[in-house]
C-alpha cells in the first residue's frame, strides 16, 4: 500500500516553463487536494477535487491548473511557471468530505524552484 | 476571514521534559479540527482528529484537548523524546464550507 505518491521530487524550471505534478492514491479516496507551503505560512489550498472528473479552486488558485481524469490521479500544471511559484508542493487524499473523521494523507512533496 | 494561530512559532525543550502548546481557532461554526506532525523531509501525518467540545484524545505520550466554545487546542507532549522533533500542524473546520485552514504550525526542538 503506498499511500499518495508523488512525482517529481525536485524540479528547477526556468521562468516561463511549464510542467506537470502527478499525485497518485491507491487508497480509493474520493477527495484530493493541491497544496504550497512557503516558508512562515501555513499549508495554502491551490486547488481540490471532490471526485473523478470534478476539480475547484482553492485559496490560491492563480497560475496554476489541474485534472482528476482518473479517481486515483490528480495532475497539478503550470502553464507559465514564475519565480513565485517556487515552493513545495504537497499532494493530499481524504476519504471524505468535511474531514470530520477522516484526516488527509498526505505525498512526500515536491520542491520546485523557478530561476 | 477565518484565522488559525499557532503559538509558540518554535520551542526547544530539554529531553525528558514536558511540553505543550496552543492551536486558537474561530468559536463559531465549528466542525473539527485536525492535528499533523511533520517531520523534516517528511509529509505530515495526521495525529488526532477532533470533533465534540471537551474531546481529550491521547496517542503513547502525546494528548490533545479540544475547548470549541472558546476556540483552542492544546497539543501535550510528556516526556519529550528527540523523535518528536518535528512541527506540528493544526488545522480547523468551519461548517460554512468544510476546507481546512491550517495555522503555520510549532516547531518542536528537542534537545539531548
Amino acid at each position: 500500500n503506498a499511500g499518495v505518491t508523488q512525482t517529481p521530487k525536485f524540479r528547477v524550471l526556468k521562468t516561463g516553463q511549464s510542467m506537470t505534478l502527478l499525485c497518485a492514491q491507491d487508497m480509493n479516496h474520493e477527495y484530493m487536494y493541491w497544496y504550497r507551503q512557503d516558508p512562515g505560512m501555513g499549508l495554502r489550498l491551490i486547488h481540490y477535487s471532490v471526485g473523478e472528473g470534478t476539480t475547484a479552486k482553492g485559496e490560491v488558485p492563480d497560475g496554476y491548473n489541474v485534472s482528476r481524469l482518473k479517481k486515483q490521479n490528480f495532475l497539478l500544471g503550470l502553464e507559465s511557471a514564475a519565480p513565485s511559484q517556487t515552493s513545495v508542493y504537497f499532494c493530499a487524499s481524504s476519504y471524505s468530505m468535511g474531514n470530520r473523521d477522516s484526516p488527509l494523507h498526505f505525498g512526500n512533496g515536491t520542491r520546485l524552484t523557478v530561476t | 476571514i477565518l484565522n488559525v494561530e499557532q503559538s509558540p512559532q518554535s520551542l526547544h525543550v530539554q529531553e525528558g521534559d514536558s511540553t505543550n502548546f496552543t492551536c486558537s481557532f474561530p468559536s463559531s461554526n465549528f466542525y473539527a479540527l485536525h492535528w499533523y506532525r511533520w517531520e523534516t523531509a517528511k509529509s505530515p501525518e495526521a495525529l488526532f482528529v477532533m470533533t465534540l467540545n471537551g474531546d481529550e484524545k491521547k496517542k503513547g505520550r502525546i494528548s490533545a484537548t479540544l475547548n470549541t466554545k472558546e476556540g483552542y487546542s492544546y497539543l501535550y507532549i510528556k516526556g519529550s523524546q528527540p523523535e518528536d522533533s518535528a512541527t506540528y500542524l493544526c488545522a480547523f473546520i468551519s461548517v460554512s464550507n468544510y476546507q481546512l485552514i491550517w495555522g503555520a504550525g510549532t516547531k518542536l526542538i528537542i534537545k539531548p
